[in-house]
């Protein structure tokens, strides 16, 4: 059981770049989200997708969209990369909502030149 | 919005010793507290939770204990081990919004041998 993946592992990109960052889960979870991880700031939720076909905004959604197609992929897109975007990304999912356990994959390091 | 603060963000204890991770939310209608553990390279973890309706909770070394008045949980560790060095992260959900969950900064600790 491979739970919830991501890629890449990690990604460098020139500013301006559009950039696809994704997630993979078998757990047959409900709800996904997408974090951005950085130092001093704790984790904060950029989207989130309670269901699929269902997404909504987190704390820092500005520059990023998602999409949920199906119950098991949810990606980030970054439509035009900026270096404030450089972080770690973090997707996770949950078998109900954010009030259940979150499982959380191993992460994108993504730095923009 | 909700906020949570967590103290402190570094932390050393000897081995053996005990380990306290305090945290506030500004949000009376949070009703879910996680706190997760990250170890290196890795995705958070989720070690323990609670919920409003309990004012402690143990797993075996590790504890928390909620105080609703005071809009404040902590995360004990007892008779810490090396495994137990990591980075900590509290959080905070309320129900009516059980999509989004809010994240402490974290707290390193380390376990000096």
């Amino acid at each position: 059981i491979a739970g919830i993946t991501q890629a890449p592992t990690s990604q460098i990109l020139a500013a301006g770049r559009r950039m696809t960052l994704r997630c993979t889960q078998d757990m047959r979870h409900n709800a996904m989200y997408w974090y951005r991880q950085d130092l001093g700031l704790g984790l904060r939720l950029i989207h989130y997708s309670n269901t699929a076909g269902t997404t909504g905004k987190g704390e820092v959604p500005d520059g990023y969209s998602v999409s949920r197609a199906n119950t098991d992929d949810f990606p980030l897109t970054l439509a035009s990369a900026v270096p404030s975007q450089t972080s770690v990304y973090f997707c996770a999912s949950s078998e109900g909502t954010s009030q259940n356990e979150q499982f959380f994959g191993p992460g994108t390091r993504l730095t923009v030149l | 919005g909700e906020n949570v603060e967590q103290h402190p963000s570094t932390l050393s204890v000897q081995e053996g010793d005990s380990a306290v991770i305090k945290c506030t939310y500004s949000d009376s209608a949070s009703n879910y507290f996680p706190w997760y553990k990250q170890e290196l390279g890795k995705g958070p973890q989720l070690i323990i939770d609670i919920r409003s309706n309990v004012g402690e909770k143990k797993d075996q070394r590790i504890a928390v204990t909620l105080n609703k008045t005071a809009k404040h949980f902590s995360l004990h560790i007892t008779e810490t081990q090396p495994e137990d060095s990591a980075v900590y992260f509290c959080a905070a959900s309320t129900y009516s919004s059980a999509s989004k969950i809010i994240f402490g900064s974290g707290t390193r600790l380390s376990i000096r041998p």
